[in-house]
């Protein structure tokens, strides 16, 4: 079993919805990281947390520590979202590692 | 400026080359860090320097050989590879112990292709 998980593995969605990706992980960690990778390219950091909730433009990130869950919702979807999008964590270990998830294939439909 | 920049943005190479990766940073960050890539796989850690020493290697064969010649710069030297090693080659870097609000930094990437 993977440290962290996410799903779905795929997901699309028309313009407009909203969206909600979901990772849980299974080791204790320092924080959680969201991650943007568009096709043949870099990553972007979109969120680093460790409790609480996130925003930033039509984008939240929440995390359950308690729970060892963490959510990413995409408000008011747009074709531009499609890309993936990788949870990661950093574990209490190792305080400069990061754990990632298999990702999740967005694709937004006009 | 917060930009990790990567050069050469592709590269070609066959078995018997020597080339080399370059990571360039000017944001302060004093962690920097070498990923593999594979395509439809997340990235897999390869090295991690931390005040320009090298704090993890997780087993990564000879034929990679990381230099950290500065704070801001990270090399990553090829010699030998096998096609197998082919892939998106990514750097990135952060403060070297993640804090509140500290996102880590990652390049384009040097998309790397074995013949």
């Amino acid at each position: 079993k993977n440290e962290v998980e996410q799903s779905p593995q795929n997901l699309t969605a028309q313009e407009g919805e909203f969206i909600t990706i979901n990772c849980s992980y299974s080791v204790g960690i320092s924080a959680l990281h969201w991650l943007q990778q568009h096709p043949g390219g870099g990553i972007v950091s979109l969120f680093m947390l460790s409790s609480g909730k996130k925003k930033h433009g039509r984008l939240i990130a929440t995390i359950n520590i308690q729970e060892k869950h963490s959510s990413l919702h995409i408000t008011a979807s747009h074709p531009r979202d499609s890309a993936v999008y990788i949870c990661a964590v950093t574990p209490e270990e190792y305080g400069n590692k990061l754990v990632f998830g298999a990702g999740t294939i967005l694709r937004v439909k006009s | 400026d917060t930009e990790v920049t990567q050069t050469p943005k592709h590269l070609v190479m066959g078995m018997t080359n020597k080339k080399s990766l370059k990571c360039e940073q000017h944001m302060g960050h004093r962690a920097m860090y070498w990923y593999k890539q594979k395509a439809k796989k997340p990235p897999e850690l390869m090295f991690v320097y931390s005040y320009e020493k090298l704090s993890i290697n997780e087993s990564v064969p000879s034929r990679f050989s990381p230099e950290c010649p500065n704070s801001s710069l990270l090399n990553l030297h090829l010699h030998a590879l096998q096609p197998e090693d082919s892939a998106l080659y990514l750097c990135a870097s952060s403060h070297p112990r993640q804090r509140l609000n500290e996102k880590l930094f990652f390049g384009s990437g040097t998309q790397l292709s074995v013949l």
